[in-house]
């Protein structure tokens, strides 16, 4: 069964430091999603992304945080100069249809613990 | 604006009982409405969802949810605990495009 894969399962960087989290998405999806969930809180949406430009963004979504698609199977989440609060479980997932009509299929996320 | 609110961050309930996780949601147009599982470490499991049509819907693992309209509710229900069953579950509905999660709810289920 297709699935949505995600590296590194857990990356552990100083604060101020640039990270780059990577997601495979399912390989016939045309949207693709960032999300990201705080230890203990709710999963909260960052980013929506289709025909290669970000359809919707969050407030949370802030100059320090950038995606790309760029060699059509990859889809990246960078994190320019990270913060404390950046901490968190950030997931990607895509979907053949996007959230209007279809399902999101969610990878296993990537743990981002900044010190 | 779209918005789920689910009632109770802990839920326990015995091996065997009911399972039942309250979701409401606030929707501007017609919903779409999903349960998501989330085993410890692991990542965001579809269990189920309502688009259209039949109102009560089922999902993985023996999991359903009756879409109430006049009561704007999805809540989730299972006839028998399980061990397995011990996760955190996620109500979430559809936004414009982008699917907007409730806060959670942690089942534990006592031996």
């Amino acid at each position: 069964e297709p699935e949505v894969t995600q590296t590194p399962s857990h990356q552990v960087t100083q604060m101020g430091q640039e990270v780059i989290l990577r997601c495979v998405p399912i390989s016939n999806h045309l949207y693709f999603y960032w999300y990201r969930q705080i230890l203990g809180q709710k999963v909260e949406f960052l980013v929506s992304f289709y025909n290669n430009e970000i359809s919707e963004k969050s407030e949370i979504f802030d100059d320090q945080f950038s995606v790309e698609r760029p060699d059509g199977s990859n889809f990246t989440l960078k994190i320019r100069s990270t913060k404390l609060e950046d901490s968190a479980m950030y997931f990607c997932a895509s979907s053949s249809q996007g959230a209007r009509t279809g399902e999101l299929f969610f990878g296993e996320g990537s743990r981002l613990t900044v010190l | 604006a779209q918005s789920v609110t689910q009632l109770g961050s802990h839920v326990s309930v015995s091996e065997g009982a009911l399972v039942l996780l309250r979701c409401n949601y606030s929707s501007s147009v017609p919903p779409y409405l999903f349960w998501y599982v989330q085993y410890p470490n692991q990542g965001l499991q579809l269990l189920l969802k309502y688009t259209t049509g039949a109102t009560l819907v089922k999902g993985i693992n023996g999991f359903e949810a009756e879409f109430k309209k006049s009561e704007t509710s999805f809540h989730l229900t299972k006839p028998s605990a399980h061990m397995s069953d011990a996760a955190e579950y996620f109500c979430a509905a559809r936004g414009d495009d982008k699917i907007i999660f409730g806060k959670g709810t942690r089942l534990h289920i006592l031996p």
